[in-house]
């Protein structure tokens, strides 16, 4: 079975650009999670869906950033415009809905440089 | 809110023995998950082992057991028989299993763990 599909796999560009990362969940996956990770702060939440609606987006650090998920099998996370202090790595997981210990499963991350 | 603590930013281990990782976690929620997930060198995540608050009785995967103390709120990860592909980052995550709580993992800092020949 695929796993999480996250792209690009590395994505180095100039301040000011817009950065989008792309994420394709697990088939049947209904949550859908985007992470950051720095060595500042670790790993933190920025924002979820279930069923494609943002349930929680309290991570999202500021107006520059915007997720979606148009359909059940794709979302992305948008800077705009970026900053050298966005240089981390992105992760997406999934995981299906619900109160069960269903683990996140995660992709490969997207390791973005801002110049 | 939630937080997680790991006190031990690195660790090593001689190949074959035994290693334990740390863990805390402050929370005021009597219902939740704790993971352990190993980030290594080639940066993917990966779930190790998984425990449900509500059971009492430690989580086993094979070469991979945590001691969960509720009253304490302690999660660590013990490693039995280390080889050299365990060498990587550790991470312990919280995740709230309340009622119309947040699905979201809190992470600890991370634990690198070196795995010595």
């Amino acid at each position: 079975d695929a796993g999480v599909i996250q792209s690009p796999r590395h994505e180095v560009t100039e301040m000011g650009q817009e950065v989008t990362l792309r994420c394709k969940p697990i088939s049947g996956h209904n949550s859908l999670f985007w992470y950051r990770q720095t060595m500042m702060r670790g790993l933190e939440l920025l924002i979820y869906f279930n069923n494609n609606v943002p349930i929680d987006d309290s991570g999202m650090p500021e107006d520059r950033f915007s997720a979606k998920m148009p359909n059940a099998s794709f979302s992305t996370l948008k800077i705009q415009p970026s900053e050298p202090r966005d240089s981390a790595v992105y992760f997406c997981a999934s995981s299906t809905p619900g109160r069960g210990n269903q683990p996140q499963h995660f992709g490969d991350g997207t390791r973005l440089s801002i110049l | 809110a939630q937080t997680v603590t790991q006190s031990q930013p690195e660790m090593s281990v001689q190949e074959a023995e035994t290693v334990t990782l740390s863990c805390t976690y402050d929370t005021s929620e009597s219902d939740y998950y704790l993971f352990w997930y190993k980030q290594p060198p080639s940066r993917q995540m990966i779930l190790v082992i998984r425990q449900e608050a509500y059971k009492q009785q430690n989580a086993t995967e094979n070469r991979f057991s945590v001691n969960f103390q509720k009253a304490a709120k302690s999660f660590s990860l013990k490693i039995s028989d280390s080889q050299l592909g365990d060498a990587a980052m550790y991470f312990c995550a919280y995740r709230s299993r309340a009622q119309g709580g947040s699905e979201k993992l809190v992470f600890g800092k991370g634990t690198k763990l070196t795995v010595n020949p």
